[in-house]
């Protein structure tokens, strides 16, 4: 298992510019997240999914959009890129159990925005 | 909205020692996640707790769900140690993790 992919590593963007931020996770998890983490501070939930074709908003939607087309896949959209969304961002599943729910976590993405 | 604490925010020890860190949060919930994210920014799950204690290698989690508070411990700290060590937990009853601020561990060799 490959565990949650996450590409790109990093990016530069320009104030306006566009991106999908890509995340794939082969384990057969129902639920998903989006999360960024500003410096000093804890992780953000951005949006998450918990399933195929269902996506709901978290804490800080606001410039962002997400599609859930399969299991796999949850990629996040930047539109309109603005400095307020230079961020580390994590993307996330969660395997659940009764007694052992786990939470795998991609490498993240540092995108700053210029 | 649950919040979630962590003390302190800061730590700096020396190899050997043994290490607290702390974790309170406001609403009842049913488990609790304690994770480490490394230096190079990598997050990791350690533990799952809903009650009692867990033990994997030198770290020790416990969990007073009456008191609302988590404590992880390391034992015989060592360098590798060094990270940042995050509690989460659930959002009112649903599977949406509210974060920590996080701890920043430093062990000195």
């Amino acid at each position: 298992n490959a565990g949650v992919t996450q590409t790109p590593k990093f990016r530069i963007l320009k104030i306006g510019q566009s991106m999908t931020l890509q995340c794939a996770q082969d384990m057969n998890h129902n639920y998903m997240y989006w999360y960024r983490q500003d410096p000093g501070m804890g992780l953000k939930l951005i949006y998450y999914s918990v399933g195929a074709g269902i996506t709901d908003k978290g804490e800080v939607p606001n410039g962002y959009n997400v599609s859930r087309s399969t299991t796999e896949d949850f990629p996040l959209r930047l539109e309109l890129a603005a400095p307020s969304q230079t961020s580390v961002y994590f993307c996330a599943s969660l395997r659940q159990g009764l007694m052992n729910t786990e939470a795998f976590f991609g490498q993240g993405t540092r995108l700053t925005v210029v | 909205k649950n919040e979630v604490e962590q003390s302190p925010q800061n730590l700096t020890a020396q190899e050997g020692e043994f290490i607290t860190i702390n974790c309170s949060y406001s609403v009842g919930i049913s488990a609790l996640h304690w994770l480490q994210q490394h230096p190079g920014g990598g997050i990791v799950s350690l533990f799952m707790l809903s009650s009692g204690k867990k033990k994997h290698g030198r770290l020790i989690a416990t969990i007073n769900i009456q008191e609302k508070h988590s404590s992880l411990h390391i034992t015989a700290s060592h360098p590798r140690d060094s990270a940042v060590y995050i509690c989460a937990v659930p959002q009112g009853g649903s599977e949406k993790l509210v974060f920590g601020k996080g701890m920043k561990l430093t062990v000195n060799p």
